[in-house]
């Protein structure tokens, strides 16, 4: 069955640090992976999504990630964080076919120290 | 910008009563889907709908919870009666649909329920 493993529950950075949340996949073939950021009483929104191609990938806000297949990973990176930068990031794959379906992560958040 | 748009933001209920949620999705969007987020966790799908057609119902606690869209338009999602356990924020979902490549979902803000 398809999973998504965040492992790190809570992060904390200084601003102006750099910043790498980790997820890795369970899925047989490639899958459609994605990274979102969901602020306090906030719906989701995404920062970037791989589909195929370059295996890294540019989002908004500064973010990138990078697929590596050997791995089984997806680690969203930002080489420097800002305050406004604190939330709680999700990991998701989407197993792709005619459901569009999303499986998430169980996210991790993110605490920016001034 | 069009976005996905629900409404109560907040419910508060006593167990067993009945709630219900609605979902406006972005004009257009053929798919809807309806999520659960309990604290601490990631969303998990309950529901998707293809217009009014249910899709994906394989999470929803059919004993308590049903979910239409009637019109294919805009969705309730209906529980009766609530249990303690069903506290969590309901987030909807939207996509364009059509096509071999996937369809990005765009959520709505949510609905923060609380069970007494």
């Amino acid at each position: 069955a398809q999973s998504v493993t965040q492992p790190d529950i809570h992060i904390t950075v200084s601003e102006g640090a750099s910043l790498e949340l980790r997820c890795n996949y369970s899925y047989g073939a490639t899958p459609y992976l994605f990274w979102y950021v969901q602020s306090p009483g906030q719906g989701l929104q995404l920062l970037l999504k791989y589909f195929s191609g370059d295996t890294l990938v540019q989002g908004i806000k500064g973010f990138e990630a990078e697929f590596k297949r050997s791995q089984s990973s997806f680690n969203l990176r930002k080489p420097s964080v800002h305050w406004s930068d604190a939330a709680e990031y999700f990991c998701a794959v989407g197993p792709g076919g005619a459901t569009n379906k999303l499986i998430f992560g169980t996210g991790t958040l993110l605490a920016v120290q001034p | 910008e069009a976005e996905v748009a629900q409404s109560p933001r907040y419910k508060i209920t006593e167990k067993s009563q009945a709630v219900a949620f609605w979902c406006d999705p972005i004009s257009g969007h053929a798919t809807l889907y309806w999520y659960r987020q309990i604290l601490g966790q990631g969303p998990e799908l309950l529901v998707q709908f293809q217009d009014e057609s249910v899709v994906d119902d394989s999470q929803l606690p059919k004993d308590r919870f049903s979910a239409e869209r009637l019109k294919g338009v805009d969705s309730t999602l209906k529980i009766q009666p609530a249990e303690l356990g069903d506290s969590a924020m309901y987030l909807c979902a939207s996509s364009a649909s059509g096509g071999a490549s996937y369809n990005e979902q765009f959520f709505g803000p949510g609905t923060r329920l609380t069970v007494l």
